[in-house]
């Protein structure tokens, strides 16, 4: 069974550049969510989708940041322009998400980006 | 505003001997705890959870317990192996509300 699918793998980059994370999630799975994992707080949840609507953008740290999931086996997080701070392991992960969030999430294997 | 804590960032044992991570959360609304396991360079994996309504949830070596008035949770894991060695993150959810995660504990397991 594919799981979550994250590319890239690695990104480094300049400050000020655009940079894309992408993410497939599990097939049939209807909620789709992006975290942040730093030294200092651990997993933050940027953003969530379900049946690709965003919910909960609560977490996404400013306007440099967006997120979309065009279709139900897509999902993009956008940051531009870069900044050193944003350097991070960035996960995707996808549940099948009823009526309440007692599902566990699938992750994907995460992207680590650095921003010089 | 952490409503999940993890407040021991590491953990070293012996192998066979017992591992407890410990969890603390504050939101009174949160029915449905989650443990996650993760190697480097891989994502988190879930490993095991635990409803509310119950106290205890038992897996094998893994076992949560839940305490609702201390608003507190734990993973034990006995015999502890090598291979257990990864991050821990503990999590929590609310009815009609998104996960929250800790800061993870890690876990080392010495031969």
């Amino acid at each position: 069974d594919a799981g979550v699918i994250q590319s890239p793998r690695h990104e480094v980059t300049e400050m000020g550049q655009e940079v894309t994370l992408r993410c497939k999630p599990i097939s049939g799975h209807n909620s789709l969510f992006w975290y942040r994992q730093t030294m200092m707080r651990g997993l933050e949840l940027l953003i969530y989708f379900n049946n690709n609507v965003p919910i909960d953008d609560s977490g996404m740290p400013e306007d440099r940041f967006s997120a979309k999931m065009p279709n139900a086996s897509f999902s993009t997080l956008k940051i531009q322009p870069s900044e050193p701070r944003d350097s991070a392991v960035y996960f995707c992960a996808s549940s099948l998400v009823g009526q309440a969030f007692n599902q566990p999430q699938h992750f994907g294997d995460g992207t680590r980006l650095s921003i010089l | 505003d952490q409503q999940v804590k993890q407040n021991s960032p590491s953990l070293s044992v012996q192998e066979g001997r017992i591992s407890i991570l410990n969890c603390d959360y504050t939101n009174s609304m949160f029915d449905y705890f989650l443990w996650y396991k993760k190697y480097p360079a891989e994502g988190p994996t879930f490993l095991i959870s635990i409803s509310s309504i119950k106290d205890k949830n038992e897996d094998g070596r893994f076992t949560v317990f839940l305490n609702k008035s201390a608003k507190h949770l734990s993973l034990h894991i006995v015999p502890s192996q090598p291979g257990d060695s990864a991050v821990y993150f503990c999590a929590a959810s609310a009815m009609d509300n998104d996960m929250r995660f800790g800061a993870g504990t890690r876990l080392t397991v010495k031969p």
